[in-house]
């Protein structure tokens, strides 16, 4: 049952230093999203997939890129990062976008990252 | 354009008290509102949901929410708190038309002995 995957759990990254957030799903999922959590702020959606090959921009997608090449991964880069991008960092995935009618989204157990 | 409101960023209750997490939302269409917990150092799981059938919806490990269409508020409750209840938990609200999805800020729940 492994679910949503997401690797590394922690990192710690200096300003301007590149790294991909890795993120797989064994559910056929179609539907996939990262988010951010910062303390007090719940979760934002920075980007989201509705297939492979097919990507968009959430609520929060400056200094971040995703590509969908697979139904499976979703992985999310930091191109030059930064200490605002300092947060845990959360990849779900689900049926369809938002949950559908369920409104259930598959949570991985996040990835802490530390950018100094 | 949706949002919600979680009223507070902590509450604490004792063993065996009831407990209440409130949320208001805002929507400018009928939503979806769920509530989802997150234990410490866990990925978030879904606690219940309404999708516009019955008001009052019951989730898992005892816990309940009502849907206040007249107060847009859809309050979490559970009659006699345990302390494996101890977790932050996100009030949720999703616009039907396009299922984007809207997280509150998060209530941190403690659960005193």
């Amino acid at each position: 049952n492994a679910g949503v995957t997401q690797t590394p759990k922690f990192q710690v990254l200096k300003t301007g230093q590149s790294m991909t957030l890795q993120c797989a799903q064994d559910m056929n999922h179609e539907y996939m999203s990262w988010y951010r959590q910062d303390p007090g702020m719940g979760l934002r959606l920075i980007h989201y997939s509705v297939g492979a090959g097919i990507t968009d921009q959430g609520e929060v997608p400056n200094g971040y890129n995703v590509s969908r090449s697979t139904t499976e991964d979703f992985p999310l880069r930091l191109l030059s990062a930064a200490p605002s991008q300092t947060s845990v960092y959360f990849c779900a995935s689900s049926l369809v976008k938002g949950g559908g009618a369920t409104g259930e989204l598959f949570f991985g157990e996040g990835s802490r990252l530390t950018v100094l | 354009a949706q949002s919600v409101t979680q009223l507070d960023s902590h509450v604490s209750v004792s063993e065996g008290t009831p407990v209440l997490l409130r949320c208001n939302y805002s929507s400018s269409y009928s939503p979806s509102l769920f509530w989802y917990v997150q234990h410490p150092n866990k990925g978030l799981q879904l606690l219940l949901k309404y999708t516009s059938a019955a008001t009052l919806v019951k989730g898992i490990n005892g816990f309940e929410a009502e849907f206040k269409k007249s107060e847009t508020s859809f309050h979490l409750t559970k009659p006699s708190a345990h302390m494996s209840d101890a977790a932050e938990y996100f009030c949720v609200v999703s616009d039907r038309r396009n299922n984007d999805m809207r997280f509150g800020a998060g209530t941190r729940l403690t659960v005193k002995p």
